[in-house]
């Protein structure tokens, strides 16, 4: 799995959009760039994941540079239920290697 | 569907004590693992699975070991605790390997060695 450099924490107001950035220069070409958050001390939740292209689901976006060599995850309209700790990882799927994550507080 | 079940929840053992982890999931899914989380730190792999009857090691499985008799079940065994396995355990599953299918997470299991 690559290597992945992310800030350890950030703050953003309720209802604004929340940008984290990761670096993962170390992905090889058949990684996946895979982001989940852990919020308390639940399991890990999936957020969204890609492999070249920029993609959006209901919960995020994801915007991969065109070298792969990082992300940034956009919470459209952070609410108080995304305080978090978000992780990014590079990965063909299974084998997950978290590392500390940034850990995301929204501010009312 | 329940998704991934754990349990118990939460556990305390004393040092030399055995145990054993339950995971099942009941989304037919292929890929299941087993991570452990320290204070303060990310997931580390410790075993997984990749579908019935196959195991294989991850980052640090010494201390452990895991069995996949049934697609639904992958349980996690400690032969001999050790304070050092103090940690919250995570079992996973992902529909199948390769697929880059994400992977659907339990709640956790604390567990505290005396």
């Amino acid at each position: 799995d690559a290597k992945t450099t992310q800030p350890p924490s950030m703050d953003c107001a309720e209802g604004r959009a929340a940008n984290l950035p990761c670096n993962h220069s170390t992905i090889s070409g058949n990684e996946y760039v895979y982001w989940y958050r852990q919020i308390h001390s639940q399991g890990p939740q999936y957020i969204i994941h890609g492999l070249k292209n920029n993609e959006t689901n209901e919960m995020a976006s994801l915007i991969i540079t065109e070298d792969r060599k990082s992300s940034t995850l956009i919470l459209p309209h952070a609410t108080l239920r995304d305080t978090a700790v978000y992780y990014c990882t590079g990965s063909r799927g299974e084998k997950l290697t978290f590392g500390t994550g940034t850990r995301l507080t929204i501010i009312p | 569907n329940a998704g991934v079940t754990q349990t118990p929840k939460f556990q305390v053992l004393k040092t030399g004590q055995s145990m054993t982890l339950q995971c099942a999931q009941d989304m037919n899914h292929e890929y299941m693992s087993w991570y452990r989380q320290d204070p303060g730190m990310g997931l580390r792999l410790i075993h997984y699975s990749v579908g019935a009857g196959i195991t294989d090691q991850g980052e640090v499985p010494n201390g452990y070991n895991v069995s996949r008799s049934t697609t639904e079940d992958f349980p996690l065994r400690l032969l001999s605790a050790a304070p050092s396995q103090t940690s919250v355990y995570f079992c996973a599953s992902s529909y199948r390997t390769g697929s880059s299918q994400p992977q659907h997470f339990g709640d956790g299991t604390r567990l505290s060695i005396l």
